[in-house]
């Protein structure tokens, strides 16, 4: 059965703080490996990952995967109240029938205080 | 990137009606994705919605109560069948255009 599984599920800090939210994975098919941040209803986009190795990075955020490992991780450097989120952590399905489907991890909650 | 409305943005329901909820994008795609996120929970995949064929479900859901249509390659319309409490989730839509982005979603709650 395929799993993404993150930790902490979550997570308090003041402001200004250096954060490492971690997302494991075991799936079969695996294409690439998306960060979003959910505020309100939707999740926004803030990396796919397809390589290892390879970090990316905008602005105060940086992720980074492990595909020997099978892991992920989400910085978020200098929090400010306003990365106050749920972080989800997603793995994309490659081929056939499965190409597109995401499989969520349960989410790390993130509360900045200022 | 993709521009993607829902309708929508949120509804009261009574138990035993059906809600229908409706995607729309600003670019052709050929499949589209409605997800479901329950109180507390992370998302969860409820089907896949290719234009010119059925939708395909994820294990746990239904045709019966989750019907889809897909008239066209911007366009899709999730329902929500014979509604109960449980029902009560955000739904959304989704796209891959390189990347895969998700529609504002709608939040249901059923009394």
């Amino acid at each position: 059965e395929d799993k993404v599984v993150q930790s902490p599920l979550s997570l308090v800090v003041h402001e200004g703080d250096t954060v490492t939210l971690n997302c494991s994975y075991e799936v079969t098919n695996f294409r690439s490996l998306l960060w979003y941040k959910q505020e309100k209803k939707a999740p926004t986009f803030l990396f796919m990952l397809t390589s290892s190795g390879i970090e990316k990075k905008s602005g105060r955020l940086s992720s980074i995967l492990d595909k020997k490992e099978l892991f992920s991780i989400l910085n978020i450097t200098a929090t400010q109240t306003g990365d106050s989120a749920i972080y989800l952590c997603a793995v994309e399905h490659a081929g056939g029938t499965s190409y597109g489907k995401l499989t969520f991890g349960q989410g790390t909650i993130l509360t900045v205080h200022p | 990137s993709a521009v993607i409305s829902q309708k929508p943005s949120r509804d009261i329901c009574q138990r035993g009606t059906s809600l229908t909820i409706q995607c729309q994008v600003d670019s052709q795609v050929t499949m589209m994705f409605w997800y479901r996120q329950q109180p507390g929970q992370s998302l969860t995949l409820i089907a896949t919605a290719n234009q010119g064929s059925e939708a395909t479900y994820e294990s746990g859901f239904v045709i019966d109560k989750f019907p889809i249509s897909r008239p066209n390659l911007t366009f899709s319309t999730l329902t929500v069948s014979n509604m109960s409490p449980e029902d009560s989730s955000i739904y959304l839509c989704s796209v891959v255009i390189y990347e895969q982005y998700f529609g504002p979603g709608t939040r249901l709650t059923v009394t």
